[in-house]
């Protein structure tokens, strides 16, 4: 059974400063995504992360994975209150196959302030 | 370009009352879809997905059921909602072979 870990679940930062947030996955896969969720609404895609070494970065958000540590990591540069969200990773369960299942993480909620 | 469906925005309902939120999908074709739910506070879990008409697969026993009557349309329905069918319910479409899903703005469901 494919598990996905994000820590930390929570999180709070002060403007400025710089932090990340780890998702570790159970098996092997090449497909894993970042979400961003705005308190009330619905997934917005950051992410698409689809090989080992992957790199993307917008704006102030820098995401990266290492399939071999399975592990993917979204590392924060000089947070502002906008960043203010849930974000998920997921992990594509059925990676080849015809369907693309998201297995998500809990989501790690970060609260940026002043 | 593509874009994804969901109503209602908001539903509060009855123990017992039967249930059906639509979501249609434009723009694409032969997509995959899929339904999730998001329980307060907590991530989201696979309930149902579909890579064609009629084709309905359940990733957990419940007390719904999804149906996909047209290649880009997909209905999840309950004939007697119970309490704990309360939550967040997110339809989303990928592309046949592809993960990433794009998701519609979600449906927040009271049961009461």
């Amino acid at each position: 059974e494919l598990k996905v870990e994000q820590n930390p679940l929570f999180l709070s930062m002060q403007e400025g400063k710089n932090y990340t947030i780890y998702c570790n996955y159970s098996t092997t896969s090449d497909r894993l995504y970042w979400y961003r969720q705005d308190p009330g609404k619905s997934l917005e895609s950051l992410f698409v992360l689809l090989s080992n070494g992957a790199v993307k970065q917008e704006g102030r958000l820098m995401a990266s994975l290492d399939t071999k540590a399975r592990l993917s990591t979204l590392h924060i540069t000089a947070a502002v209150h906008d960043l203010s969200a849930t974000y998920f990773c997921a992990v594509d369960m059925n990676y080849g196959g015809s369907q693309g299942n998201l297995i998500f993480g809990k989501g790690t909620k970060l609260s940026v302030k002043p | 370009s593509q874009t994804i469906h969901q109503w209602p925005a908001t539903l509060v309902q009855p123990v017992g009352s039967p249930l059906s939120l639509e979501c249609t999908v434009e723009g694409t074709s032969n997509p995959n879809l899929y339904w999730y739910r998001q329980a307060a506070g907590r991530g989201l879990q696979l309930l149902f997905y579909s890579v064609g008409i009629g084709q309905i697969s359940s990733e957990v026993p419940q007390n719904l059921s999804a149906s996909r009557p047209q290649d880009r349309q997909f209905i999840l329905s309950s004939k007697k909602l119970l309490l704990s069918d309360s939550g967040f319910y997110l339809c989303a479409w990928s592309m046949t072979g592809a993960g990433e899903a794009f998701f519609g703005q979600g449906t927040r469901l009271t049961v009461v």
